[in-house]
């Protein structure tokens, strides 16, 4: 069975510093998909970033990149020049690459808080 | 711009009721799904499905049943309430075609089991 860690259950950073948030998972699929959701407080959980396992190319979506090491099995998010609005719960998922089962596997979150 | 909509955003319910979560999506997505989301637990997968009257059973599936009549909607049911279904409940549907299928979430269901 895939397992999705995020062995942080919380961090705070300066606004304007950077941020990484760990995640590790373990999966025996050669082929899948890990994305970071963003859950702001009393909103919608909402996608920032995804990364096809087959990419050796980090993903990177404007001040979000992940750094993706599939041999270590790590997928981290990394936000830059964080601002207020990046406070929130941040979760760490993962799906195989094929099959009608799109099911997503979630890590336990991390709750962001943002210093001004 | 994808929208999940759930039918109540707070919900109170006394324990052996019957319990119905109402999920509609309207970008013709042939997947949803109910997950709930408890503090230090994270996201648990209840119940998908992939089709109309189709579904299939997530890791939690005990207490819990599924109904999708039509293709936007997903319904979620607590045949009898219990104090340990307390929790919140998000609703998602996805695209199956698109390979990298992306989940929409909704805004979620708090619900409170007295």
């Amino acid at each position: 069975a895939q397992t999705v860690t995020q062995s942080q259950p919380e961090m705070s950073v300066q606004e304007a510093e950077t941020v990484t948030l760990s995640c590790t998972y373990d999966t025996s699929e050669s082929d899948y998909y890990l994305f970071w959701y963003k859950q702001p407080p009393s909103r919608q959980m909402i996608l920032v970033i995804r990364q096809e396992a087959y990419k050796q190319q980090n993903a990177t979506e404007n001040r979000f990149s992940v750094n993706f090491q599939k041999a270590a099995k790590s997928f981290s998010l990394k936000i830059s020049d964080s601002q207020l609005g990046d406070a929130a719960m941040y979760f760490c998922a993962y799906r195989i690459f094929t099959g009608a089962n799109s099911k997503l596997t979630f890590g336990k979150g991390i709750t962001l808080s943002v210093r001004p | 711009d994808v929208k999940v909509t759930q039918s109540s955003r707070y919900l109170v319910k006394r324990t052996g009721e019957k319990v119905f979560l109402e999920c509609v999506q309207d970008m013709d997505h042939e997947n949803m799904f109910w997950y709930r989301q408890d503090p230090g637990l994270g996201l648990r997968l209840i119940y998908f499905s992939y089709d109309v009257k189709m579904k299939e059973k997530g890791d939690i599936p005990e207490g819990y049943s599924v109904s999708r009549e039509k293709k936007e909607r997903f319904s979620l049911i607590l045949e009898s309430a219990s104090t340990n279904q307390t929790s919140m409940y998000l609703c998602a549907s996805s695209l199956r075609r698109q390979t990298q299928e992306t989940q929409y979430f909704g805004p979620g269901t708090r619900l409170l089991v007295l």
